[in-house]
């Protein structure tokens, strides 16, 4: 399988524990985005890299999430201290694109994180 | 504020009947909209996008959407739904990242 990758599928933790999340893009997209998925919600932006760089991060990413893509390929996402309120599916996506050229994002399975 | 809407949360069909999904955006200037589906169990996929060109869009499935740029609307629809269409579709338009409306729930009885 080629597409987009995430590891866990599932994630279940107390509140106030740290939880990291891994995705796998397809391989030859420079583009990798991060959203968050709540019941009866379309996804919603939090991040995305181009290559290595942190280009664009959304206020609703607060000070206890962190993302990161080190070698321009596959990318983390960690949350400190988790919240109930943190209680979503986050979901990758991967792309090709350049400048203000953007094409379609292929989305993995999710992760889906239950905090107690 | 700028947003994706999209009017129905929740449509029940009858299989063979003719579907719409309504879609409006409030953004200005170039914009490239994007329907996505999530079949139950399954991860959000493509089902048309439009760019540029042709307002009428084709995408998979049998599915087409109509941009209509002075309505500020790109509404999807299918002239006869499958029981397989049962999903959550989902308009977005890509402002750098995907903005996406809120989902609608589609339930089509056999």
């Amino acid at each position: 399988d080629t597409g987009v990758s995430q590891d866990p599928r599932h994630k279940i933790t107390k509140r106030g524990q740290n939880v990291t999340f891994r995705c796998d893009p397809i391989s030859e997209h420079n583009r990798l985005y991060w959203y968050r998925q709540t019941l009866g919600q379309g996804p919603e932006f939090l991040t995305y890299f181009q290559n290595e760089a942190q280009l664009e991060k959304s206020r609703l990413l607060s000070d206890r999430f962190s993302a990161e893509r080190p070698k321009g390929s596959f990318s983390t996402l960690e949350i400190q201290r988790t919240e109930q309120g943190d209680s979503a599916m986050y979901l990758c996506a991967s792309s090709l694109g350049a400048g203000e050229s953007y094409n379609e994002q292929f989305f993995g399975p999710g992760t889906r994180l239950t905090v107690l | 504020a700028q947003s994706v809407s999209q009017h129905n949360h929740h449509v029940i069909l009858s299989e063979a009947a003719s579907l719409e999904l309504g879609c409006n955006y409030s953004y200005g200037g170039t914009v490239n909209l994007f329907w996505y589906v999530q079949y139950p169990g399954q991860h959000l996929q493509l089902l048309l996008k439009y760019f540029s060109g042709d307002p009428l869009v084709k995408g998979i499935k049998g599915f087409e959407a109509e941009f209509i740029k002075s309505k500020f609307s790109f509404n999807l629809r299918k002239p006869s739904v499958q029981w397989s269409d049962t999903a959550e579709y989902f308009c977005a338009v890509i402002k750098g990242k995907l903005i996406f409306g809120q989902g609608t729930t589609l339930q089509v009885k056999p």
